[in-house]
């Protein structure tokens, strides 16, 4: 257990159906980052904060994807209208960043299934 | 777009022999972490490289940032049956968008 908490675990949706993940953090870090990982693949980024600013997002994201840390804190990523294609493991990671360490945590995930 | 590259994508091994995996990036990067991730389980950091030329050691695990922060290496220096997983390179080329390898996925028989 890395101290970073990811809620639902698992997700099953049909397609079309809009759906929100939610991070927490370890609870001093600054930076939060979010993943898609899928089968036999590297997470590939998809966007980080910094506090609650979003820093950096992923031009292979569409605008069915959005993500926020209203507080610098915990952190939700939503997904609009559903695709078979957004089928995935979606992680997050939050890490201390200071100048030359960024130590990502990862937490376990949450699986989405797109019917 | 930034390609980040490793070889070998598997790697069997009898417990006791060594084992490398190669990074390679088509950018210059500002950084690379390197991760494990087990079976069914989530990456696990295990280092970042800054410096060019950086060598940093972990017991048995020796990480290189190469000369021209291109390219990046692991060596695990006798294997053990829990050094089982896959080994993923990330490399930043400085706007902390990670880019993660294909990844190395290390078998070790025992």
């Amino acid at each position: 257990d890395t101290g970073v908490s990811q809620d639902p675990r698992h997700k099953i949706t049909k397609r079309g159906q809009n759906v929100t993940f939610r991070c927490d953090p370890i609870s001093e870090h600054n930076r939060l980052y979010w993943y898609r990982q899928t089968l036999g693949q590297g997470p590939e980024f998809l966007t980080y904060f910094q506090n609650e600013a979003q820093l950096e997002k992923s031009r292979l994201l569409s605008d069915r994807f959005s993500a926020e840390r209203p507080k610098g804190s915990f952190s939700t990523l939503e997904i609009q209208r559903t695709e078979q294609g957004d089928s995935a493991m979606y992680l997050c990671a939050s890490s201390l960043w200071r100048e030359g360490t960024d130590t990502q945590y990862f937490g376990p995930g949450t699986r989405l299934t797109v019917l | 777009g930034q390609q980040v590259m490793q070889i070998p994508q598997y790697q069997h091994v009898q417990e006791g022999e060594d084992f490398t995996t190669y990074c390679n990036s088509s950018t210059t990067l500002s950084n690379i972490q390197w991760y494990k991730q087990r079976p069914g389980g989530h990456p696990v950091f295990l280092i970042q490289l800054v410096k060019s030329g950086e060598v940093k050691k972990q017991k048995r695990l020796t990480f290189q940032f190469g000369e021209a922060k291109k390219n990046s290496s692991l060596h695990i220096t006798a294997t053990q049956t829990t050094d089982v997983g896959t080994y993923f390179c990330a490399g930043d080329s400085g706007t902390y968008k990670y880019i993660f390898g294909t990844g190395t996925r290390l078998k070790v028989l025992a």
